[in-house]
């Protein structure tokens, strides 16, 4: 099945920094999603990519669909606390109902 | 408004034993999907509903799980003689649409942990 790589895995950065966090793919997608999940939550999406190098901000998060549709970024800029959690790429897949995720990068925001 | 809820949000079970997860999605949502998420990992999907219609059950991993959404609002997602790889988060999400552009509005999940 289609499988989607992220990364890195984890990151700490300190309060006000930029972070870049990316998502490949051996396959091509033609949905690209970012999804945050806080611990004992569900995932909720942040932003949402349907065109191959769309680029789509939300605040203080910006995303792009790559041109070759196999790959997706996701830029965070002048990070804040509350932007700790785990950061998980995905798009939808077989029955393109159903949604195949990364493995996550878990973000750590230091004070 | 009402998120998607789930009961329990912690279950603790016997290996061997049948355990029922219950998903009430957000009112007027036509699609319902569940997934599996193991520690440390991205959620892996399991099955999904079109209404009471299960469309899709190819993620389901043996047939001891086994979902119903008879009349197309609540679903229960039940596993039967429970193994210690059953243990993980068990999320369900909605969608408004029946596909296209939809947007999966996920619960908080139910923590699994078989003993």
């Amino acid at each position: 099945g289609q499988q989607l790589n992220q990364s890195p895995q984890s990151m700490f950065i300190q309060e006000g920094e930029d972070v870049s966090m990316n998502c490949t793919s051996s396959s091509i997608f033609n949905t690209w999603l970012w999804y945050k999940q806080d611990p004992g939550e569900g995932p909720v999406l942040l932003i949402a990519l349907y065109k191959a190098g769309e680029l789509t901000s939300n605040g203080r998060l910006t995303a792009q669909f790559g041109i070759t549709r196999k790959d997706s970024f996701l830029n965070i800029s002048a990070s804040i606390p509350s932007d700790v959690g785990i950061y998980f790429c995905a798009g939808p897949s077989g029955s393109a109902r159903q949604l195949t995720f990364g493995s996550g990068t878990q973000l750590t925001v230091l004070p | 408004g009402a998120g998607v809820s789930q009961s329990p949000r912690y279950k603790v079970a016997k290996r061997g034993q049948d355990v029922a997860l219950r998903c009430d999605p957000i009112s007027g949502h036509v699609s319902l999907f569940w997934y599996q998420q193991a520690l440390g990992q991205g959620p892996e999907f399991l099955t999904y509903f079109q209404n009471e219609a299960q469309l899709d059950k190819s993620g389901l991993p043996s047939d001891r799980f086994f979902a119903e959404r008879p009349e197309g609002s609540v679903s229960t997602l039940k596993i039967q003689r429970t193994q210690q790889e059953d243990s993980a988060v068990y999320l369900c999400a909605s969608s408004m649409l029946a596909g296209g552009r939809e947007t999966q509005y996920f619960g908080p999940g139910t923590r699994l942990l078989v003993l």
